[in-house]
């Protein structure tokens, strides 16, 4: 079954650094890879999705991710963090022929001023 | 972009009671939605898939007459959370994916926070 790691369920870091938040993923076939966001009692927002093409995906609010095939992974990054990036981001997957979005546990991502 | 609404967004309820919930596509057909449940500071499990007009597809362990799903049209799916106990106290999420976006891109609703006393 297809599974999705996210090896850091807290991550500190000050307003104006840099940030990666990891995710792997386990399926050796085709996958589609997304990321969202969510803040507190709301819904998710995609913050980008990876679907096919290049393997750098920019995404909004200034965040990017890339996916690397050999590494099964999908890691998120921003190069300058706001106070407002603070939220719970969690990384899923689609496996190819799958209608079923699998997640990962979450990143609860803080920036502190 | 599309959207996908879900109300109410918090309901608390006595032990026993029934709840529901219910799941609009509000400027696309769905004929496929997602139920999601999610404890605290936990991620996202899949519960249920709906279908528009046919039974819905229930994951391992979840119990089908504790959470009725119905698909009745292209924009409405309700979840109805049977006989509440305080354990069904959680936050449910419904997804569903726009045929415009290729069927790969999920958009959320906004949670229902259920609250079981």
């Amino acid at each position: 079954a297809q599974s999705v790691t996210q090896l850091d369920s807290q991550v500190p870091v000050f307003e104006e650094a840099p940030v990666e938040l990891r995710c792997n993923y386990s399926s050796s076939v085709s996958v589609y890879l997304f990321w969202y966001v969510q803040y507190p009692n709301q819904g998710l927002q995609l913050l980008l999705k990876y679907l096919s093409g290049s393997t750098l995906v920019k995404g909004i609010n200034g965040f990017e991710a890339e996916f690397n095939k050999s590494q099964t992974s999908f890691h998120l990054r921003k190069p300058s963090v706001h106070i407002s990036d603070t939220a719970e981001y969690f990384c899923a997957v689609i496996q190819g022929g799958s209608e079923k979005l699998v997640f990962g546990k979450g990143t609860k991502l803080t920036v502190n001023p | 972009g599309a959207v996908v609404s879900q109300h109410p967004s918090r309901v608390i309820c006595k032990s026993g009671t029934s709840v529901k919930i219910e799941c609009r596509s509000l400027d696309f057909q769905a004929t496929t939605m997602f139920w999601y449940r999610q404890f605290p500071k936990q991620s996202l499990m899949l519960m249920a898939t709906s279908n528009e007009g046919s039974k819905a597809t229930y994951e391992q362990g979840v119990e089908k007459d504790k959470f009725l799903i119905n698909h009745a049209s292209l924009t409405l799916s309700t979840l109805t959370v049977t006989s509440a106990h305080p354990e069904d106290s959680s936050f449910y999420i419904c997804s569903a994916r726009p045929p415009t976006k290729g069927y790969t891109e999920a958009f959320f609703g906004q949670g229902t926070r259920l609250t079981v006393v």
